[in-house]
């Protein structure tokens, strides 16, 4: 079985460029997490998806970041405009519904904003 | 405030050696607690999770331990190998139908010839 698959793996971006990242979850799994995870620290939930309703983006900044999953499978962060301080790694996991269940983590997408 | 703190911050061991890895937190109302090993540029995989109830999990040579009354977990590596090179994630689990999870900031773990 397929786990979480994300792409790009990596991006370098201009600082004020437009970026975005896709997440297909585990199949079965309603449950899609949104993290962000800077160097030597541990991961940050930004978005959290209970099929395709955003159930907790209290840690989103809404001011340059937004997501979608529109059908409620895969899902997709956007960065307009990007700034320095987003270069991180972007972790995307999905479980099973309600959170209260073990989630499996894709590889990330390293994000480089030059 | 939520919170989970993991010592050391990194750790350096020869191969064959023992470790073990601390955790202490301040999440309630508590719900689980788990142990993820994150591989250089890959996401976190768990190693373990453990309830109110359970006191110790092991999964091969990782063995967690979990104190509820003085909110710590420990995570104990036998035999260590090149292989358990990588960070080591605390995360704790809070109850309700919006249940979050708490991340530590991990051990980084290097195991040497």
């Amino acid at each position: 079985e397929a786990g979480v698959v994300q792409s790009p793996r990596y991006k370098i971006i201009e600082k004020k460029q437009p970026v975005a990242f896709w997440c297909n979850p585990i199949s079965g799994h309603n449950t899609l997490y949104w993290y962000l995870q800077n160097l030597g620290q541990g991961p940050e939930l930004l978005i959290r998806y209970e099929n395709e309703e955003a159930v907790d983006d209290s840690q989103l900044p809404k001011d340059r970041f937004s997501a979608e999953r529109l059908k409620g499978v895969d899902s997709t962060l956007k960065i307009q405009p990007a700034e320095l301080g987003d270069s991180a790694v972007y972790l995307c996991a999905s479980s099973l519904a309600g959170g209260r269940y073990e989630q499996y983590f894709g590889p990330g997408t390293r994000l480089t904003v030059t | 405030k939520n919170q989970v703190e993991q010592s050391p911050q990194s750790l350096i061991i020869l191969e064959g050696k023992n470790c073990t890895l601390q955790c202490n937190y301040t999440v309630s109302p508590f719900s689980n607690l788990r142990w993820y090993k994150q591989d250089t540029g890959r996401g976190p995989v768990s190693l373990t999770i453990m309830t109110f109830s359970e006191n110790t999990k092991s999964n091969g040579r990782y063995t967690a331990t979990l104190d509820a009354d003085t909110k710590q977990s420990s995570l104990h590596i036998t035999a260590s190998q090149l292989s358990d090179s990588a960070s080591y994630i605390c995360v704790v689990s809070s109850t309700g139908t919006a249940s979050k999870l708490t991340f530590g900031t991990g051990t980084r773990l290097q195991v040497t010839l």
